[in-house]
């Protein structure tokens, strides 16, 4: 497995405004994803970050609301922009760990609040 | 449209009953699939992956695999309070060079004293 790290744990931030999540595993992996988990909800993908390129994003998602970067194999930040209610949720970082498969392990994911 | 159904809950058992979650995906090309656990306000933890047809037994969890039918399952035996959590199921696909995993939409259990 691996231990991944995120901050800000938990935020309320006002409507309008952008948060930047960072994301740090104690390895490196060549995979890492960012998942939104809404109130009651599953978990949704919103993009692949890959290191030294750009990400790769999901359906209903895109790179102006969602900008990612990934200057290494350890680090990553998703930047929720220009945030409405709506995007009240959980932000999720994960890697995947491979050995037979991609095993994802998330981080302690990123509370968000938009007032 | 790939898809991964679960049972829709909650579930409720008396502790030290055997719990039965189930799974079902679309995709005929998953490869893996994983049961997470998920405590209210916490990040989903990984509890059992499997990638072949049968059964993988890990303690008190087993999942079960059936690519024929399309179906996993994750049996939870001698339930105790504290496996009160809601349980993901989530498929593994290919897509080219990478792989994306969905996830279902949970279903809570809650074991009775």
């Amino acid at each position: 497995s691996a231990v991944i790290s995120q901050k800000p744990s938990r935020d309320i931030c006002q409507r309008g405004t952008s948060l930047t999540i960072q994301c740090q595993v104690d390895s490196q992996v060549t995979m890492m994803f960012w998942y939104r988990q809404q109130p009651g909800q599953s978990l949704t993908l919103i993009a692949t970050a890959n290191q030294g390129s750009e990400a790769t994003y999901e359906s209903g998602f895109v790179i102006d609301k969602f900008p990612i970067s990934r200057p290494n194999l350890t680090f990553s930040t998703l930047t929720v922009s220009n945030m409405s209610p709506e995007d009240s949720s959980i932000y999720l970082c994960s890697v995947a760990i491979t050995g037979g498969g991609n095993t994802i392990y998330f981080g302690e994911g990123s509370w968000l609040t938009v007032v | 449209q790939k898809e991964v159904e679960q049972n829709s809950g909650p579930l409720s058992v008396p502790e030290g009953a055997i719990a039965s979650l189930n799974c079902t995906y679309s995709d005929r090309g998953s490869q893996s699939f994983f049961w997470y656990r998920q405590y209210s306000g916490k990040s989903p933890e990984l509890i059992m992956f499997i990638y072949s047809n049968g059964d993988k037994e890990d303690g008190r969890f087993t999942a079960q695999l059936n690519k024929a039918s399309q179906y996993v399952s994750l049996l939870i035996r001698d339930s105790q309070p504290s496996d009160s959590a809601t349980y993901l199921c989530a498929v593994n696909v290919r897509t080219g060079a990478n792989s994306k995993l969905t996830f279902g939409k949970g279903i809570t259990l809650s074991v009775r004293p």
